[in-house]
């Protein structure tokens, strides 16, 4: 069936670094993507989301952005800090079922300082 | 802010018997998930609810189930534990899930000896 991917299961930088995670979706009908993170011995929270009418959407030291030709979704974080150290998730909602959100498997960013 | 409570963070049960793990969350969301954590996998959604007695089965339902007899409340059943299900169970709520993301409690990591 389609699911959604991540193409590093563990990524590693400097603090100070920018930091990219990808996600690859494979549902076409897919129109409302989500970042969460989750931090040790937490629940996955919201980060950022983005509509699949949009290409980019900015936040607080957050970007997301959506191809939707390749169908990939990617996470830059700007200046990473120690604290962003987590388990990043991509979701995908798809248009026209349950709207239920399918998740990727996660990666694990590490920021060392 | 949404705050989504899971009664427990931590619970050692043996095998066979009947497990109850609660979540209850306060901001009239219609909409209440439940997870599996495990390594490697991801989330994994057992069941959801629409609406309170409404649950639908998700991709992993076999051995669980739920009650919804209020909307604040979204309870996972396991009705006679296995050791395969030794997990982190997280529960979550959504205004809408196809265009609104979910909140997630801090999960209850179960073991079954």
């Amino acid at each position: 069936g389609e699911s959604v991917g991540l193409h590093l299961p563990t990524l590693s930088v400097q603090e100070g670094d920018n930091s990219i995670i990808n996600c690859a979706y494979s549902n076409s009908a897919s129109d409302y993507f989500i970042w969460y993170k989750q931090e040790s011995g937490k629940g996955p929270q919201f980060i950022i989301d983005i509509r699949s009418n949009m290409d980019k959407r900015q936040g607080q030291r957050v970007t997301v952005l959506l191809n939707k030709t390749v169908k990939h979704l990617s996470l830059q974080i700007a200046a990473t800090q120690p604290g962003d150290s987590a388990v990043y998730f991509c979701a995908e909602n798809i248009k026209g079922g349950s709207y239920i959100p399918t998740f990727g498997r996660g990666t694990s960013l590490i920021v060392h300082p | 802010d949404v705050k989504v409570t899971q009664s427990s963070r931590y619970l050692v049960k043996r095998t066979g018997e009947k497990v109850f793990l609660e979540c209850v969350q306060d901001m009239d969301h219609e909409n209440m998930f439940w997870y599996r954590q495990d390594p490697g996998l991801g989330l994994r959604l057992i069941y959801f609810s629409y609406d309170v007695k409404m649950k639908e089965k998700g991709d992993i339902p076999e051995g669980y189930s739920v009650s919804r007899e209020k909307k604040e409340r979204f309870s996972l059943i396991l009705e006679s534990a296995s050791t395969n299900q030794t997990s982190m169970y997280l529960c979550a709520s959504s205004l809408f899930p196809g265009s609104s993301p979910l909140h997630f409690g801090n999960g209850t990591r179960l073991t079954v000896t």
